[in-house]
This record gives C-alpha cells, structure tokens and sequence, in this order.
C-alpha cells in the first residue's frame, strides 16, 4: 500500500548546525502533513505541519517544505540545539479516507552533540 | 492549552488481568485516537472516535475494548493480555473539520508490560 517514509534513519550534527530531515511519501492524495517530534519516553510533540496547497512553511527555528512533484517533505531545524535530539517523524492523512487515519513514517533520529 | 492527559504513566500486569488505560483531553476535540507504539517504530492507529461514536477500529483483536464515555474522556479496556501487547500506548485527540484534516496532539503514553 501507500506510505509515508523517510530516506535517512539517522542524523548527526553538531551543535549550531542546521539539521535537515527528509521524507518521501507515494500517495499522491495525501493533502496534509504533519511532524512531529519525539523523546525518549514521551508522546509526539506537534512541531509544524502544511496542507498541499503550500510548498513552505515556517515556524520557530523550523522550516518545512513540500515538493509535490517529486511527493516530497522536508523539516529544516535551524541552529540546531542538543534539546532537539529526539526521533522526528513525518506523517499524513491518507487520501481518500476518513480524516482521522494518520500514517507515519519510519522516523529519523537526530542527535546533537555539543 | 493542547494538553492531552494520559494514566497510569505506566502499568505492568499478567496475561489474566483486566486493566484499563485512560485519557483526557480539554481542549473541546470531538476526536480521540488510541495508537499502540512499539519500540522504535511509529505509532500505529488502534481507534478513532469521532463525537462519542467509534469510527474506525483498525482490526484490533477484542482484548482491547474502546470506550468514549463522554467527549473529554477515552478509555481502554485491557482483558487478557499477550506478552506481544507490551508497548507504549498513545492516547491523541483533534478538533474535527468535517472533509479537512486536522492536527492530531498526543498524551505522553502509558508504558505497559505484560507478564
């Protein structure tokens, strides 16, 4: 079936860098997307999503961008901080069903190092 | 407030026990989700519920019972147990928009083990 994934399981940066994670998706339905971050032991944080009808998006320190021709997504953290270690995961709402069905990709891992 | 409130943070129990798992939200959502996370992998949807009603349940063997007892609440009903089912256990709600999509804020899990 369709899904979302990503290319890089892992990614490590130095601090004050900026980080780039990327993310591929097949569903060329798919209206909606959403990342999210995740420590250790805790539930997915919202950090900034972006409907299909926009090809960039900025928040606090992040940047997503959404390239519908080659059904890609990317999440730039500018000056990357030890605190943004974690998994990031992209996900998305599958086109052609119901709103609440979520999928997620793999997940990447950064690690930061100060 | 995108607060979504999850308990027991963690529970272990035997395969004969019958336990639930609970979750609160106050933030007005009408839509509340169960996802069940193994270890380093993604969530995966369990259920959904969309003003009190389920609507959709994504072939979850019937030793997890769903229940919406009110639109603040969501529970989940655990009966015998599989040592397989120990994961973490994700509880999110969204603000449903008819035909948009709509971001989905998660509780911080309750971690179970089964015995």
């Amino acid at each position: 079936g369709e899904s979302v994934g990503l290319h890089l399981p892992t990614l490590s940066v130095q601090e004050g860098d900026n980080s780039i994670i990327n993310c591929a998706y097949s569903n060329s339905a798919s209206d909606y997307f959403i990342w999210y971050k995740q420590e250790s032991g805790k539930g997915p944080q919202f950090i900034i999503d972006i409907r299909s009808n926009m090809d960039k998006r900025q928040g606090q320190r992040v940047t997503v961008l959404l390239n519908k021709t080659v059904k890609h997504l990317s999440l730039q953290i500018a000056a990357t901080q030890p605190g943004d270690s974690a998994v990031y995961f992209c996900a998305d709402y599958a086109g052609g069903t119901s709103y609440g069905k979520l999928t997620f990709g793999q997940g990447t891992i950064l690690t930061v190092h100060p | 407030d995108t607060e979504v409130t999850q308990t027991p943070k963690h529970l272990v129990m035997g395969m004969t026990n019958k336990k639930s798992l609970k979750c609160e939200q106050h933030m007005g959502h009408r839509a509340m989700y169960w996802y069940k996370q193994k270890a380093k992998k993604p969530p995966e949807l369990m259920f959904v519920y969309s003003y009190e009603k389920l609507s959709i349940n994504e072939s979850v063997p019937s030793r997890f019972s769903p229940e919406c007892p009110n639109s603040s609440l969501l529970n989940l009903h655990l009966h015998a147990l599989q040592p397989e089912d120990s994961a973490l256990y994700l509880c999110a709600s969204s603000r449903p928009s008819g035909g948009l999509r709509d971001t989905q804020y998660f509780g911080p899990g309750t971690r179970l083990t089964v015995l």
